[in-house]
């Protein structure tokens, strides 16, 4: 079974506009972290943002805020005010605590394009 | 401070040749991971190196495909007898600690071409 899920293939915004990228998950863990990460067409993987299991408030960095619903175990990425430097792959990714697994479990992605 | 290196940026080999890549993480950065991004896809992993601990290598599709990492620092991820379907992006990260939410950086990646 999918342990990210990202249902979008690829989202269009108008610039300066806010977009949301969806993304919901799966684990039997009640320690894990979630992460965005965005990955423009020169490949690097840049890091966005954060959100732990047990935290309360949903986490902003910038631009970018994670609506964090743990009981629909959704973890969706909002971007406020888009700018054509935001066109690029985002993946949203997943590490449980338990057990010795460490690695980072990441989605399909989403592709988003900021139109001018 | 430097990020993590990957070399070479590109590779193009033939079918049944043997390839390394090599990955330096930060320094002071104790857990190391490839990961491998096909064309259009999202990241899957393959093996996870922390301090001197043996290496999770669940990730490995594999026995042609194998990894050390040498004084705790740099990593040498090998594939023997290269098959078409290796061609991929083979990205390192690296952490300071393997919590929850620590942070993995990726380094820019080796883009592997098998003919």
């Amino acid at each position: 079974a999918q342990k990210i899920t990202q249902t979008q293939p690829g989202m269009f915004v108008q610039e300066k506009e806010a977009v949301t990228l969806d993304c919901t998950y799966d684990t039997s863990d009640q320690s894990y972290g979630l992460f965005w990460y965005k990955q423009p067409s020169s490949g690097e993987m840049i890091f966005l943002i954060y959100q732990g299991s047990y935290d309360e408030q949903n986490a902003t960095e910038g631009r970018y805020s994670l609506n964090f619903q743990k009981a629909r175990k959704s973890a969706n990425l909002v971007i406020s005010a888009s700018q054509l430097g935001d066109s690029a792959m985002y993946f949203c990714a997943m590490r449980e605590v338990s057990g010795s697994a460490r690695q980072l479990t990441f989605g399909s992605g989403t592709q988003l394009t900021v139109l001018p | 401070g430097a990020g993590v290196s990957q070399s070479p940026s590109n590779k193009v080999t033939e079918k049944g040749k043997d390839v390394e890549l090599r990955c330096d993480p930060i320094s002071g950065h104790t857990a190391l991971y490839w990961y491998r991004q096909s064309l259009g896809q999202g990241l899957e992993f393959l093996i996870y190196f922390q301090g001197n601990s043996a290496p999770d290598k669940s990730g490995l599709p594999s026995d042609r495909f194998s990894a050390e990492r040498t004084g705790g620092s740099v990593s040498t991820l090998t594939i023997q007898r290269t098959q078409q379907e290796d061609s991929a992006v083979y990205l390192c990260a690296s952490s300071l600690a393997p919590v929850a939410g620590g942070e993995q950086f990726f380094g820019p990646g080796t883009r592997l071409t098998v003919l």
